[in-house]
């Protein structure tokens, strides 16, 4: 079985701090990784994955990903978060032979001014 | 290129009434889902379709939900009687070829009074 963890229900920082969005994850094999946003009244929006090869991903809107198969991590990263930032984030996790993608709860994310 | 089409973006329903949602993904792809999501909760699949063919139903609350892929494009979602628990958002997404990143379009946020 796999499963994902979001161990915070909100983060809250200042604009143009560093942002971080924790996700754990388990799998029975190698691990697919996705992390989606989700803007109010909307549906979700693919920020990266990683599949294989670098542990460091880059994906949309400045967001990056490190990937640590030794603590079974796929934390996001913002160097400087912006107000815009401020959304639900979803970290999503599916075993490189299944098919299917299991979500976290979701981590709200606060972007003050 | 055009995403995930969803429609209507927005229902209120009576319980014991039907609702139906359509779903038109992204031009080629073969792999169509449909989530539940529950507010407060990550996204859960109830059904997954390659091409016209069912892959993975085993979440959907079968006596009162249906769905469809006639002719492996477009897909229409319904619920027939609908419940107070049903209020949800129903996410249509797609994927090519099955198991990549999954695209979901903008949402059908149900309420059941």
């Amino acid at each position: 079985a796999q499963s994902v963890a979001q161990p915070e229900d909100q983060v809250n920082v200042a604009e143009g701090n560093p942002l971080t969005v924790k996700c754990t994850y388990s799998v029975s094999g190698n691990p697919y990784l996705f992390w989606y946003v989700q803007y109010p009244n909307r549906g979700l929006q693919f920020l990266l994955k990683y599949i294989t090869g670098d542990n460091l991903v880059k994906g949309s809107y400045g967001f990056e990903a490190e990937f640590n198969k030794s603590q079974t991590s796929f934390h996001l990263k913002k160097p400087s978060a912006l107000v815009s930032d401020s959304a639900l984030y979803f970290c999503a996790v599916r075993d490189e032979g299944d098919y299917k993608l299991s979500f976290g709860a979701g981590t709200t994310v606060t972007v003050r001014a | 290129e055009a995403g995930v089409a969803q429609s209507p973006r927005y229902k209120i329903i009576e319980k014991r009434q039907s609702v139906a949602f359509w779903c038109n993904p992204i031009s080629g792809h073969a792999t169509l889902y449909w989530y539940q999501q529950i507010l407060g909760q990550g996204p859960k699949l109830l059904i997954q379709f390659q091409n016209n063919g069912v892959v993975d139903d085993s979440q959907l609350p079968k006596d009162r939900f249906s769905a469809e892929r006639l002719k492996g494009v477009d897909s229409t979602l319904k619920i027939q009687p609908a419940k107070l628990e049903d209020s949800a958002v129903y996410l249509c997404a797609s994927s090519y070829p099955a198991g990549n990143t999954i695209y979901f379009g903008e949402g059908s946020w149900l309420t059941v009074v």
